[in-house]
């Protein structure tokens, strides 16, 4: 069965760059989340998006933006990158529509900033 | 404010013991609640997901089981394995407010040892 794929899997930037992280749900679902891990913590929510509409927001920094693509990927776009953002950024997706809101997770990127 | 805690935070037995994990929440307004795994530096692996109507799940050596009321739930993993070495993480997808997100434990990192 499909799963949720991210890409890039590891990325490694300086402090003040960008990155772009992208996610690519399960086919047919309609909901697309991101959490961030810190090492040793649980996930924190950043954004989620319904029907690329965005639909919940977390703790997620003003220097981050995402959206949802007509084909439902979705996009985290990160500038002005700091060490504390160095994580594990995981996608989910979720086919809410249909009432099981049951969340599938992607692999993760890691993301490195030096 | 929904809060999830997970306790022990750490547990080591040996290899073919039964054992029990416990998850808390403080709101019992929720839809569902979810279990995963996390192997580490990996992504999150759902293994079971029970509705706020249910009162049990079953998957192979696992059986999850939700007593909303008292705001608990409680993964039993049958006769563990090496393999069943990893981070197990509750999580809650709360009524109140965007109920899309969802609300996660701290975990509790398990090692069974050969």
């Amino acid at each position: 069965a499909a799963g949720v794929i991210q890409s890039p899997r590891h990325l490694i930037k300086e402090k003040r760059e960008t990155a772009t992280l992208k996610c690519y749900p399960i086919p047919r679902h309609d909901t697309v989340y991101w959490y961030q891990q810190g090492p040793g913590q649980d996930p924190q929510f950043l954004i989620s998006f319904y029907e690329k509409m965005q639909s919940d927001k977390g703790s997620i920094p003003d220097r981050f933006s995402a959206q949802q693509f007509s084909d439902y990927h979705s996009e985290l776009n990160m500038s002005s990158l700091e060490l504390g953002d160095s994580a594990l950024y995981f996608c989910a997706s979720s086919l809410v529509r249909e009432g099981l809101g049951e969340q599938f997770f992607g692999p993760g990127t890691r993301l490195t900033v030096l | 404010k929904q809060e999830v805690t997970q306790i022990p935070a750490a547990l080591s037995v040996p290899e073919g013991e039964n054992l029990v994990l416990n998850c808390s929440f403080t709101d019992s307004a929720i839809y569902n609640l979810q279990w995963f795994r996390q192997d580490p530096g990996k992504g999150l692996t759902s293994l079971l997901l029970i509705q706020s109507s249910q009162r049990e799940q079953t998957s192979g050596r696992l059986n999850a089981s939700l007593d909303k009321s008292s705001g608990r739930s409680t993964l039993y993993i049958a006769a563990s394995q090496p393999g069943d070495s990893a981070t197990y993480l509750c999580a809650v997808r709360p009524r109140a407010g965007n109920n899309r997100k969802l609300i996660w434990g701290l975990g509790t990192s398990l090692a069974v040892n050969p």
